[in-house]
């Protein structure tokens, strides 16, 4: 039963350095979130996605890409990193935009 | 004006207290409406979703103010364990864009003994 599974759970990039942080789910859920959470703060959204081949911006995309090729999976893009990218990211998913999110346990990523 | 907003804290009671959290919304025509907590450097997950008839879950009560656009959140006999931050989540429709979920801050709830 594996629900939201994010790799890697911990990650440090040099300023410059590109990655990707994966997500996939196996709930057949239509929506999909990528969130960012800095230390002692909330929730901000990313992007989200609403089906495969549609995504959009959300508080703070600035830095970020994503993609949504197959309903399973919503990678997110870090193109070169910067140390204001140091933050826990989380991914979610819902089957819709009026229910119930299931987040996968975040992946750590340090930027130096 | 924040779309979704939740005081803070910290809110730190004693063991066996009754505590009680308020979120407000800014869109009025939000469909959905749940709590989450997050334990530290943990995912969130859902408490309950909060429905227009109100709901309790054991010892947490949900309410729903549709008119003065606020959720709340009450725990009855407050246990250590209930030491997390509560998340306020509002499912909201824009005209032009697809439905979204739109997480609070969160408030801090600290149980002594």
């Amino acid at each position: 039963n594996a629900g939201v599974t994010q790799t890697p759970k911990f990650r440090i990039l040099k300023i410059g350095q590109s990655m990707t942080l994966q997500c996939t789910q196996d709930m057949n859920h239509n929506y999909m979130y990528w969130y960012r959470q800095d230390p002692g703060m909330g929730l901000k959204l990313i992007y989200y996605s609403v089906g495969a081949g549609i995504t959009d911006k959300g508080e703070v995309p600035n830095g970020y890409n994503v993609s949504r090729s197959t309903t399973e999976d919503f990678p997110l893009r870090l193109e070169l990193a910067a140390p204001s990218q140091t933050s826990v990211y989380f991914c979610a998913s819902s089957y819709g935009g009026k229910t119930e999110a299931f987040f996968g346990q975040g992946t750590r990523l340090t930027v130096v | 004006r924040k779309e979704v907003e939740q005081d803070p804290g910290p809110f730190n009671v004693p063991e066996g207290a009754t505590v009680a959290f308020n979120c407000t919304y800014s869109n009025s025509a939000s469909q959905s409406f749940f709590w989450y907590r997050q334990d530290c450097r943990k995912e969130p997950k859902l408490l309950m979703s909060v429905y227009s008839s109100g709901n309790e879950d054991g010892r947490f009560t949900a309410q729903l103010n549709r008119a003065s656009q606020y959720i709340s959140l009450l725990i009855r006999d407050s246990k250590l364990s209930d030491s997390a931050t509560y998340l306020c989540v509002v499912s909201s429709i824009n005209t032009g864009t697809a439905s979204k979920l739109t997480f609070g801050t969160g408030t801090r709830l600290q149980v002594t003994l």
